[in-house]
């Protein structure tokens, strides 16, 4: 069956770095695209950032564009989410989800909570 | 860049039916396929609508979806309503390299 675990989250002061990882199983990742997806405490989902099977191409939210970077590798099946210059509102469970070809998320983690606080 | 919105909260009792509506702010909601999400406290979304109206193997016959131009909407409907579909409800779509949630749906079976 297909499983995503998260994993990295943590507690990072603001201006600082954190990278969330992605372990994926059940299914060929080389063959799917892949999305992070962020819940803030109490909010709503918030798409975060896309890649495409190949890794070839990327896509952010206008929120994070210039400071996140979305990567994969394939030989580990492994997602990726490098975050720097983290702010307060950057704090969220970060799920990872795997993209179908409609534009749907069809599966997700189980999320890792990220607090950015002094 | 459209948004999607819908009503923040929605209640009914067991048995009866509740309709959550999604409405696009600009584009026909016909150009883009419409999915929808279930998330039960503490949990991690759930896909049971995708494609406007098509149900993953597993969800229950109760809950559909479908659009409609004239209003530029999207709805989910759930029908002999149980205490157990008490969650969030969030619909989703896509166009031009930007993924799309509505603000969610508080459903509360009551």
């Amino acid at each position: 069956q297909v499983q995503l675990v998260e994993s990295g989250g943590g507690v990072v002061q603001p201006g600082r770095s954190l990278r969330l990882s992605c372990s994926a199983s059940g299914f060929s990742f080389r063959s799917y695209a892949m999305h992070w997806v962020r819940q803030a405490p109490g909010k709503g989902l918030e798409w975060v950032a896309v890649i495409s099977y190949d890794g070839s191409k990327k896509y952010y939210a206008d929120a994070v564009q210039g400071r996140f970077t979305i990567s994969r590798d394939s030989s580990r099946n492994t997602l990726y989410l490098h975050m720097s210059g983290l702010r307060a509102e950057d704090t969220a469970v970060y799920y990872c989800a795997r993209s179908e070809t409609t534009d749907y998320f069809g599966y997700w983690g189980q999320g890792a909570l990220v607090t950015v606080s002094a | 860049n459209f948004m999607l919105t819908q009503p923040h909260s929605v209640s009914e009792s067991p048995g009866k039916t509740v309709i959550i509506s999604c409405t696009r702010s600009s584009g026909s909601i016909a150009s883009k396929y419409v999915h929808w999400y279930q998330q039960r406290p503490g949990t991690s979304p759930i896909t049971i609508i995708y494609e406007d109206s098509q149900r993953p193997s597993g969800v229950p016959v109760r809950f559909s979806g479908s659009i409609d131009t004239s209003s530029n909407s999207a709805s989910l409907t759930i029908s002999g309503l149980k205490t157990e579909d008490e969650a969030d409800y969030y619909c989703q779509s896509y166009d031009n390299g930007r993924w799309v949630f509505g603000g969610g749906t508080k459903l509360t079976v009551l």
